[in-house]
């Protein structure tokens, strides 16, 4: 069965800090996909990143990085010089088929809170 | 890119009535949407996937009779709850698959529903 754990329940931080949320997932699968999104306040899901399983760079976007491990299955992401604008709660995902029905199972979200 | 649009964004009903919500795909063909129920301060949960001209598929634990689903068009899927109770009440997210996309899905803004 797949998994995804975010352990991390909440994260404050001061702004202009660096902050990493962590992600670990478990799949029998070999070919898979992950995920992150942003859900503010308002409810609805923004997506940041997929990253298939055959690709493990990781990736800048501005302030926002991705740590892809294989071999830890884990999937970090990274918000460099935090803003109270990325305060939100992230949501970590994973996809068992691209093809198929692509069931997405959700982490249980880390709440991250920005202070000024 | 892709947008989905979910009607109503708030409803709040007595117990006992039904309530039905609509995803749309607006500039793209649907053949699977899916519908994921959220908690307050939880994760998503995927309730079902809806197929377009055939059955959905339920998730274990939920039940059909209460949560009909119905994707009549490969552009709308509407989620009905029947004889709501307040434990129903949750934030009620669709998303939807673009076959031309990479499968990728895109989600929906979200329904709040409030069952007094």
């Amino acid at each position: 069965a797949q998994k995804v754990t975010q352990a991390q329940t909440e994260i404050s931080v001061v702004e202009k800090e660096d902050v990493t949320l962590d992600c670990v997932y478990e799949t029998r699968d070999t070919t898979y996909y992950l995920f992150w999104y942003k859900q503010p306040p308002s409810g609805e899901l923004v997506f940041l990143i997929r990253r298939n399983s055959f690709d493990e760079q990781n990736e800048i976007s501005g302030r926002y990085s991705w740590n892809f491990q294989k071999s830890t299955s884990s999937f970090n992401f990274t918000i460099t010089a935090s803003q109270v604008v990325d305060s939100a709660v992230y949501f970590c995902a994973l996809s068992e088929a691209i093809q198929g029905a692509q069931k997405l199972v959700f982490g249980q979200g880390t709440r991250l809170t920005i202070n000024p | 890119g892709a947008v989905v649009s979910q009607h109503p964004s708030w409803v709040i009903c007595k117990s006992g009535t039904s309530v039905k919500i609509e995803c749309r795909s607006l500039d793209f063909q649907a053949t699977t949407m899916f519908w994921y129920r959220q908690f307050p301060k939880q994760s998503l949960m995927l309730m079902a996937t809806s197929n377009e001209g055939s059955k959905a598929t339920y998730e274990q634990g939920v039940e059909k009779d209460k949560f009909l689903i119905n994707h009549a068009s490969l552009t709308l899927s509407t989620l009905t709850v029947t004889s709501a109770h307040p434990e129903d009440s949750s934030f009620y997210i669709c998303s939807a698959r673009d076959p031309l996309s990479f499968g990728e899905q895109f989600f929906g803004p979200g329904t709040r529903l409030t069952v007094l």
